[in-house]
């Protein structure tokens, strides 16, 4: 069935650092990506999507890579800001036209 | 900036009460629905509703009920709450259009049965 599986956490960077957080996905057809952010206190909200093979997401300094061929979809900034912290979730839209998320990986900035 | 409101906000309660959980949008979304968030973060999707009058149960099993009576509302109830509900509950909402089938969240009701 259809599954994502997330980077586990949590991470802790420097301000200004570089951020990776894997995704990988296993679905039958094309689904679509998406990342949502959860912050501290409130619900989740849509951070980017990808809804076609080697379309490119992006918002906020984030972005993300449909990647067909390696069934990933990770998670890139290239400088934190504390502000960044955060849980990220992963998640895959299935077939039924539902979400299935990822265990989420919490982020914390230090300045 | 999405129109869904979930109350109350917390809830604290004793077991064997009988709690329903509110969530509306004003989006006009035809699809809804409840996931429980683990206090290890991870969500699962416990019902979800195409319309009014629609209710599906999600892939974890909950012994909460729903009901979609209007368009814009989506009540979660437990008949008799216990210490393993205590949880994290959101409530989401989305077009219909697959083409633009992006979820958009309340803000959660965090549910505490002592």
């Amino acid at each position: 069935g259809d599954s994502v599986t997330q980077m586990e956490g949590p991470v802790t960077l420097s301000e200004e650092a570089f951020l990776t957080i894997n995704c990988t996905y296993t679905a039958t057809g094309y689904p679509s990506l998406f990342w949502y952010v959860q912050y501290p206190g409130e619900g989740l909200q849509l951070l980017l999507k990808a809804t076609k093979a080697d379309d490119k997401g992006s918002n906020k300094g984030f972005e993300a890579t449909y990647r067909k061929e390696t069934t990933s979809f990770h998670l890139e900034k290239g400088s934190v800001q504390v502000s960044d912290s955060a849980v990220y979730f992963c998640a895959l839209l299935t077939g039924a036209n539902n979400l299935f998320f990822g265990t989420g990986t919490r982020l914390t900035v230090i300045p | 900036e999405a129109d869904i409101y979930q109350t109350p906000r917390y809830l604290v309660i004793g077991t064997g009460k009988k709690i329903t959980l509110e969530c509306s949008q004003t989006m006009g979304h035809d699809k809804m629905y409840w996931y429980q968030q683990d206090p290890g973060m991870e969500l699962h999707l416990i019902h979800y509703s195409y319309g009014v009058n629609s209710t599906e149960k999600g892939d974890l099993s909950s012994e909460s009920t729903v009901s979609r009576i209007r368009t814009e509302h989506f009540p979660l109830t437990l008949e008799s709450a216990r210490p393993s509900h205590t949880s994290q509950y959101l409530c989401a909402s989305s077009p219909w259009d697959i083409a633009t089938d992006t979820q958009y969240f309340g803000p959660g009701t965090r549910l505490t049965v002592l």
